[in-house]
Order: C-alpha cells, then structure tokens, then sequence
C-alpha cells in the first residue's frame, strides 16, 4: 500500500515569496490534515480536511497560509508571503476517517514532509 | 500554554535495557493518547495508543500505562533495541478521539546503545 506522497521535500524562498507544497493521501482516507512542526517542537495543527471540505482550520494564519482539497484527494498548502518564522517541516498526514471507533485506531498516517527555509 | 509534556529532551539506554518515556497533560478533557516515533527525515509513524477508560496498552515490546489522576502517562520498552532509537511524540486528544485535534508534545530522542 503506498504511503502519504509529499513534494517537494525541500525548498528554500527569500522571505515575502510564496511556496506552495503538495500531498497525496493514502487512498481511501477521506481525512487529510496538514501540520507545521518547527524545529524542536511537535507537530502544530494548521488545518484538517474531511473530504473536500474544511473541518478545522483555526490554527490556519488565513493572511498568509491557505489549502484547499479538490476533489476530496490530492491538498495543496500555500504560503503568500513567507516570513522567517515560517521555516519548518510541513507534514501532511491523512486518516480513514476522523475519530475513534471498533477496530480503528484512529491512528493518523504522516508523509515524509516538505522542510521549508525561509532567508 | 503547553497541554501535552515531554519534560525530557533525551533520553540514553543500554540495549536489552528497559526504556521510560515520560508525558504529562494539562487538560482533563484529553480522552485519548498516542504515542508517534519519528526517524529523521522521515514522518512521524504510530506505534501505541490507549483510551482514557483504560490505564495499561500492550503491544509487543511497547507498553503504554496512563495514570488519570496524576494526568501522566508512560511508554515502556522492553527489552529496548538499538532500531529503537527515534524521537518519540507523545500526543493527545479530546472529544471522543477526534484526531484532528491532536496536541502533540516536544518529543523525547531516545538513543539505544548497543
């Protein structure tokens, strides 16, 4: 079974340029979610997908970061402008649906992520 | 505000030796609890989860024991191996285990010598 496809793995931008970055979940996982994980931190929540619609985006910054899931597969994460701070990995991770249930275990299924550096 | 703990960055066992990980929480709502390692360059995989309406998962090697009172929990491995070396992600959530909501701590890098 193929994992979560990420790309690209790495990108380095000059702040105030955009990024965009690509995730194709493991099919049949109607939930995709993206994180950021900062160096020496854990993954933070930036927005959750159930199909193609959006569950959860509070963490989002909606002034610079946005995401959309055409389709219900395939997500895209863009950030317009890049800032400093923004230098991380973006993991994107999907799941078969959200929730715990019988013979589920909720568990979420993380790609390899994408390292983004901002200079 | 951290909800989900790791208060030790890392972590030294000799192999064949049992391995602690520690986490602490905040939030009494949390209702579910997994734990993630993470290879370099790699994303984070499952290894354990457990339910609030339990206090001990085991799973092979990996135990994972939840104390609700105390708002702690630990991963035990035993016996540890040197493949086991990683950083390992304690994570939370609530709501009936909605794992959108997943809180994840700092991580804790566990090194196995042989």
């Amino acid at each position: 079974e193929a994992g979560v496809a990420q790309s690209p793995r790495y990108k380095i931008i000059e702040k105030r340029q955009s990024v965009a970055f690509w995730c194709n979940p493991i099919s049949g996982h109607a939930t995709l979610y993206w994180y950021q994980q900062i160096l020496g931190q854990g993954p933070k929540l930036l927005i959750q997908f159930q199909n193609n619609g959006v569950v959860d985006d509070s963490q989002l910054p909606k002034d610079r970061f946005s995401a959309e899931r055409l389709k219900g597969v395939d997500s895209t994460l863009k950030i317009q402008p890049a800032k400093l701070e923004d230098s991380a990995v973006y993991l994107c991770a999907s799941s078969l649906s959200p929730g715990v249930y019988w013979g589920n275990t909720g568990e979420l299924f993380f790609g390899e992520g994408s390292r983004l550096t901002v200079l | 505000d951290q909800q989900v703990k790791q208060n030790s960055p890392s972590l030294s066992v000799q192999e064949g030796r049992i391995s602690i990980l520690n986490c602490d929480y905040t939030n009494s709502m949390f209702d579910y609890f997994l734990w993630y390692k993470k290879y370099p360059a790699e994303g984070p995989t499952f290894l354990i989860s457990i339910s609030s309406i339990k206090d001990k998962n085991e799973d092979g090697r990996f135990t994972v024991f939840l104390n609700k009172s105390a708002k702690h929990l630990s991963l035990h491995i035993v016996p540890s191996q040197p493949g086991d070396s990683a950083v390992y992600f304690c994570a939370a959530s609530a709501g009936g285990g909605s794992q959108g909501n997943l809180i994840f701590g700092k991580g804790t890098k566990l090194s196995v010598k042989p």
